[in-house]
């Protein structure tokens, strides 16, 4: 299994671009997660979804926008890119069993916004 | 999710026993304690989890008072590898999506 993929692994915006950062699994997890993280800081929770035509928003959501059209992948779309948006992003995924929801987490994409 | 209060920095000598403490004084009957740890530009990697009696794998101990309002995970013989951000992290069982709330965790030290 090659678990949980990020890409691209670094990416510089300009303000007010758009793009789209990809997250696929391959362990068949329903839960997928988004989570930021700034310099020194701990990880904050973006946007959420429990299965695939599901999803919700976390601590941060403004300014991202989210889609699970297939189990596997959770794309993270940023509209309209801001500098306050530099930051890296990480995703996760677990398996929905009572008890054994350990998340897993990918490599993370570093994202800078000029 | 209950808050937890964690040391921003530890120390360690390398091969000797690295103690990291939590207080999570608020926590609800039906919520786990988690540890996650960072390691340097890289995602969290889950390392316990328990709820309130000892819990031991191959990576660490976690031992959690009787009262359930503090804990600590246990590294036996810390490794250079072993220098890391450790999170401590209290939620319930049934958490639907797997979420997680961070703190500001302990950034551990392991020194030759």
């Amino acid at each position: 299994n090659a678990g949980v993929t990020q890409t691209p692994k670094f990416q510089v915006l300009k303000t007010g671009q758009s793009m789209t950062l990809q997250c696929a699994q391959d362990m068949n997890h329903e839960y997928m997660s988004w989570y930021r993280q700034d310099p020194g800081m701990g990880l904050r929770l973006i946007h959420y979804s429990v299965g695939a035509g599901i999803t919700d928003q976390g601590e941060v959501p403004n300014g991202y926008n989210v889609s699970r059209s297939t189990t596997e992948d959770f794309p993270l779309r940023l509209l309209s890119a801001a500098p306050s948006q530099t930051s890296v992003y990480f995703c996760a995924s677990s398996y929905s069993g009572q008890n054994t929801d350990t998340q897993y987490f990918g490599p993370g994409t570093r994202l800078t916004v000029l | 999710d209950a808050k937890t209060t964690q040391p921003p920095s530890m120390d360690c000598a390398e091969g000797r026993a690295a103690n990291l403490p939590c207080n999570h004084s608020t926590i609800s009957g039906n919520e786990y304690v988690y540890w996650y740890r960072q390691i340097h530009s890289q995602g969290p990697q889950y390392i316990i989890h328990g709820l309130k009696n000892n819990e031991t794998n191959e990576m660490a101990s976690l031992i959690i008072t009787e009262d359930r309002k503090s804990s600590t995970l246990i590294l036996p013989h810390a490794t250079l590898r072993d220098t890391a951000v450790y999170y401590c992290i209290v939620r319930p069982l049934y958490n639907q999506g797997g979420k997680l709330i961070f703190g500001q965790g302990t950034e551990l030290s392991v020194k030759p």
